[in-house]
């Protein structure tokens, strides 16, 4: 299994463009989760999906859209780049049932520079 | 979730035990205690959680203070590899519930 995989690794933006940043888990996981690490500072929730067919915002929504296009895939997308969402970008899954079902499983990252 | 502290940086000698505090002084009677750990440029990976009672699994061990306010994370014999920032996180045990990371502790495990 390759656990939660997010693409691309690395992105630079010029101010104003838009892109999407992909995530998928293969636990079957029902919980997505989407988080922006800045520099030396903990994560943050940017929104989460909670089963199959819900978004809901979380921490720090504003500037970002979801679309969780089925069980195994979360995006995020960025309509106008601001060089202030400059950050590292992580995904995360967790599941439900059995023991380990609340823990989330992180992706790598996806360090994301808007110019 | 109830909010929680900790050091800001702590050290510890390779092969030596390393705690880690943490106080939780409003945690409510439904909130577990989990903790992660973050890698140099790596995800968050899941470390342990608990209740009240004490937990160990094969990477650490959790103390839970009887009244809940406070725990510690050991990890028995630190490693080099185990340099890294440890996030305390209290939380309601519940599917679907989002991470609400502070600003953890940085181990530096040294030689």
């Amino acid at each position: 299994n390759a656990g939660v995989t997010q693409t691309p690794k690395f992105q630079v933006l010029k101010t104003g463009q838009s892109m999407t940043l992909q995530c998928a888990q293969d636990m079957n996981h029902n919980s997505m989760y989407w988080y922006r690490q800045d520099p030396g500072m903990g994560l943050r929730l940017i929104y989460y999906s909670a089963s199959e067919g819900t978004t809901d915002k979380g921490e720090v929504p504003n500037g970002y859209n979801v679309s969780r296009l089925n069980k195994r895939e979360f995006s995020l997308r960025l309509e106008s780049a601001a060089p202030s969402q400059t950050s590292v970008y992580f995904c995360a899954s967790s599941g439900t049932g059995g023991p380990f079902y609340n823990e989330q499983f992180f992706g790598p990252g996806t360090r994301l520079t808007v110019l | 979730d109830a909010k929680t502290t900790q050091p800001t940086s702590m050290d510890c000698a390779e092969g030596r035990a390393a705690n880690l505090p943490c106080n939780h002084s409003t945690i409510s009677g439904n909130e577990y205690v989990y903790w992660y750990r973050q890698i140099h440029s790596q995800g968050p990976q899941y470390i342990i959680h608990g209740l009240k009672n004490n937990e160990t699994n094969e990477m650490a061990s959790l103390i839970i203070t009887e009244d809940r306010k406070s725990s510690t994370l050991i990890l028995p014999h630190a490693t080099l590899r185990d340099t890294a920032v440890y996030y305390c996180i209290v939380r309601v045990y519940n599917a679907g519930n989002m991470l609400t990371f502070g600003g953890g502790t940085r181990l530096m495990v040294k030689p």
